[in-house]
This record gives structure tokens, C-alpha cells and sequence, in this order.
């Protein structure tokens, strides 16, 4: 079956980079998705990227595909206290179809 | 606006007890779908649906049960609620047709608890 795995937490401090990884095992993952949940809130879509593509930014985004390795990471630049939250990456086989979400790793940033 | 609404928020209910959480979109997608959220878990998929009259079992699906008789719905039913069934539970859905990614929409969540 998929599986999708994330390390748990990241600590960093505000203006720093943060890099969240994420590994996945089915080779047929068309999308691969960023989530963000912040306390006691839904689902919030940060990006996405197609399995063709090795790179995706957006703003203070950015995506990394490796897809020999099944890697996926999300940094965010200058890092601010905002961005304090769960993130998710989650793939699916196609657009719309359900998805599977890796563990989440929580995002603390410090002063 | 479309939107997509949960509810209750939360809920409180004995061992045993049925319980339905409802789901009630108004984006006109096909697609519905029912996670729930477990520490250590992430999100995992309990049932969905791909239109009118159709359902399919996900990962999780075992004491549950949804039905779709319209496309505005998807109800999420817990057959006998058990302790481990507590949980926090996102309903979401998609348009196969809409811009990937941005054609799916999360609810806010029912927190429920079993005792």
C-alpha cells in the first residue's frame, strides 16, 4: 500500500529557512501537495507540484522533487512566527482523487 | 459563496451509541471524501465517494459507514461508537475537473469524542 512518511517536528528560528521532508513509496503518485494546518483549524492547500517536475516556487515556497529517491521537501524562507503550524504533504494518482497524507511535522519557530 | 460545512463541531458519546456526522457541500463536486486526524498518524482515509449512489471503503473503514443520495451530502455514520474512534474527522471535496490541487476544499472538522 502508500505509505508517506515525515519527520515530527522542526524547530527553527524566525528568519530562518525551514526544510520539511517527506518520502513516499508509490511510484505511480501523479501530485504531490503541501498542506498546512494551523491549531484547531482545516486544511489549508500551500502548493503542489506534478510528478514531471523538479522544482516548484511560490513566494517564500519552495517545492524539491526527487523522484528516483521519492522526496519531497518544502522550504520556506524567511520564516516567520505566521507559519508556526502542522504541515502536510500528501500525494495523489490524479487531480481530485483522494489523497495520502504523510504524518505532518509540526512547525515551531522561536523568537 | 460555496463552501463546504461540518457538524457538528463537536460531539461527546458513549460506548456503543450510532452517531452521524454530517457533511453538506455546496460546490457541486462529484468527489467526497471522509478522513480522520490520530497523532502520529496524519490524516487517514475512512470512506469517498465519486458521485451519486457511489461509495468505496478507504484505509480505515471498519465501523463505518456513508451513503450518498444527493451530491450535496456525504453523512459519515459510526455503527456501534467505540473509544478508539475518537478522533478528529475532516470531510473534503473535489472537482476531477477543476485545476489540480485547488479543486479540493476541507470542512473544519467534528472533534468527537467516545466515553
Amino acid at each position: 500500500g502508500e505509505d508517506v512518511e515525515q519527520s515530527l517536528f522542526l524547530s527553527v528560528r524566525e528568519g530562518d529557512s525551514s526544510v520539511i521532508n517527506c518520502t513516499y513509496t508509490d511510484s505511480s503518485s501523479t501530485y504531490l501537495y503541501w498542506y498546512k494546518q494551523e491549531p484547531g483549524a482545516g486544511l489549508q492547500l500551500l502548493t503542489y507540484i506534478f510528478s514531471n517536475m523538479d522544482m516548484k516556487q511560490d513566494q517564500r515556497l519552495t517545492v524539491l522533487l526527487n523522484k528516483k529517491d521519492k522526496h519531497l521537501s518544502l522550504r520556506i524562507a524567511d520564516t516567520q512566527t505566521g507559519d508556526s503550524a502542522i504541515y502536510f504533504c500528501a500525494e495523489s494518482q490524479s487531480s481530485g482523487d483522494k489523497l495520502t497524507f504523510g504524518t505532518g511535522t509540526r512547525l515551531a519557530v522561536r523568537p | 459563496d460555496a463552501e463546504i460545512t461540518q457538524s457538528p463541531r463537536h460531539k461527546i458519546t458513549e460506548t456503543g451509541r450510532q452517531v452521524t456526522l454530517a457533511c453538506h457541500q455546496t460546490w457541486n463536486h462529484n468527489n467526497m471524501f471522509w478522513y480522520r486526524q490520530d497523532l502520529g498518524h496524519g490524516l487517514r482515509l475512512i470512506h469517498y465517494s465519486y458521485g451519486v449512489q457511489d461509495t468505496n471503503k478507504g484505509e480505515v473503514s471498519d465501523g463505518y459507514s456513508v451513503s450518498r443520495s444527493n451530491t450535496e451530502d456525504l453523512p459519515l455514520t459510526l455503527e456501534s461508537a467505540a473509544s478508539s474512534q475518537t478522533s478528529v474527522y475532516f470531510c473534503a471535496s473535489s472537482n476531477a475537473k477543476g485545476l489540480a490541487g485547488y479543486g479540493y476544499t476541507f470542512g473544519s472538522g467534528t472533534r468527537l469524542t467516545v466515553v
